[in-house]
């Protein structure tokens, strides 16, 4: 079973708030991942991580930002939620190895901004 | 460029019943490696499976396996005597040998069994 962890499960939030949505894992991989997953299902990935001080912009823009100022913690911050930003968030994280290995994925956060 | 396509979006099956999830993939890489990831309710991603392009060896894991064809560009999943737990989203992803740090997801495949 993975260890790594989304708080909060749910969060229902109003437009102009700022959130973080935490992430921890303590398997101490360096790579982690937020993907975003609309209510279609399909998931995109808005931030990773290579290591601590490393954060990079993924496929899907993303008015989020993200820190890695501890190898286990990847926090997504919203500065000022709207309701284009309700939608599950799903951070994962993986070994930094040559050979790719599989990502472990967090429950997830539930997003809704109203 | 890459892409994951999953044309089923959903499946309903009843218990016992054999049901296969398709997946075809494209990619310019020679060298890539496939996924399958299991979202039941609770919301987590599952790891099930990693295949890199090299190995078309089909694989079975109790009930389950896949059938790699490159051929086709298929990694279809399949699931032998389905169970009520079985139903989730499955996800097929792929990831490029030159850019890892990328799961391309499709757009899941929902299947309920019913009892």
């Amino acid at each position: 079973e993975a260890d790594i962890y989304q708080t909060p499960r749910y969060l229902v939030i109003g437009t102009g708030k700022k959130i973080t949505l935490e992430c921890s894992q303590t398997m101490g991989h360096d790579k982690m991942y937020w993907y975003q997953q609309d209510p279609g299902m399909e998931l995109h990935l808005i931030h990773y991580s290579y290591g601590v001080n490393s954060t990079e912009k993924g496929d899907l823009s993303s008015e989020s930002t993200v820190s890695r100022i501890r190898t286990e913690h990847f926090p997504l911050t919203l500065e000022s939620a709207r309701p284009s930003h309700t939608s599950q968030y799903l951070c994962a994280s993986s070994l930094q190895q040559g050979v790719y290995t599989e990502a472990f994925f967090g429950q997830g956060t539930r997003l809704t901004v109203v | 460029a890459q892409k994951v396509t999953q044309a089923q979006t959903e499946i309903s099956v009843v218990e016992k019943e054999d049901v296969t999830l398709d997946c075809v993939y494209e990619t310019r890489d020679t060298t890539y490696y496939l996924f399958w990831y299991k979202q039941p309710p609770s919301g987590e991603l599952v790891f099930l499976i990693r295949r890199n392009s090299f190995d078309e060896q089909n694989e079975i894991s109790g009930r389950y396996s896949w059938n790699f064809q490159k051929s086709t560009s298929s990694f279809n999943f399949t699931i032998t005597a389905s169970q009520v737990v079985d139903s989730a989203v499955y996800f097929c992803a792929l990831s490029e040998a030159g850019n890892t740090d990328k799961l391309i997801f499709g757009t899941g495949t929902r299947l309920q069994v019913f009892p």
